[in-house]
């Protein structure tokens, strides 16, 4: 029940744009996304709740296909501080059992 | 502050001696976890509680116990460590609302010999 996340590493020039995707197989009530730099916590970005809706802060953002249980992570002109690796995470209800894809490496570069 | 803490952070361990984690919120969070997190696998959920005597198994549940007796407090017990519960291991809590941010504590890192 993890959901699929691509692509697994990216590497970026500073100002380059960046999509994350996360697919479930399962019926998703939410996908939350997360940022972890090396040897932090994860970092809460925002999340999305069934019913299918875009959200975004700054230059991130974020979309929830509920046909297709798909969500996608925009990163616009980005920047060195985006560097990090980016997680989904899945819930099939609301605060159940709560699932996290394998992440994405993100590398921006000046 | 709003912030989740663990102790310790940093525990090395031998096979068989049991050892808690600790794990404390001051946010008034309804909603806990605890994670594992290992090169390649990802983060896996191990446990959660919805509130106050009341939890429920993830994912990766074998080896460990959890209790939560207080709204603040959710310490992870493993009664009989072992190699494969090496591991980083976060504790997070989250509200009872629907959008709420989960927060993460820092992390402890845990070697079992």
């Amino acid at each position: 029940q993890q959901p699929v996340q691509s692509p697994q590493a990216v590497i970026l020039r500073e100002g380059e744009d960046a999509v994350i995707n996360c697919s479930s197989s399962k019926a998703l009530y939410s996908v939350h996304w997360y940022r972890q730099k090396h040897g932090e916590a994860p970092v809460f970005l925002m999340i999305l709740l069934k019913g299918g809706e875009q959200k975004g802060h700054e230059k991130i953002s974020a979309s929830f296909n509920e046909k297709k249980q798909q969500s996608s992570l925009y990163l616009t002109a980005s920047q060195l501080s985006y560097s990090g690796t980016y997680f989904c995470g899945t819930e099939k209800d609301n605060f159940n059992k709560f699932y996290f894809g394998s992440g994405t490496k993100l590398n921006v570069k000046p | 502050e709003a912030q989740v803490t663990q102790n310790p952070r940093y525990l090395i361990t031998v096979t068989g001696k049991k050892l808690t984690v600790t794990c404390s919120q001051n946010m008034n969070h309804e909603y806990m976890s605890w994670y594992r997190q290992d090169p390649g696998l990802g983060l896996r959920q191990i446990y959660y509680s919805m509130n106050v005597e009341v939890t429920d198994k993830g994912d990766v549940p074998e080896g460990y116990k959890v209790s939560r007796k207080e709204k603040r407090n959710f310490p992870l017990i493993l009664e009989s460590p072992s190699p494969n519960q090496t591991s980083l291991y976060f504790c997070a809590s989250r509200t009872g609302d629907q959008e709420e941010t989960q927060y993460f504590g820092p992390g402890t890192r845990l070697l079992v010999l």
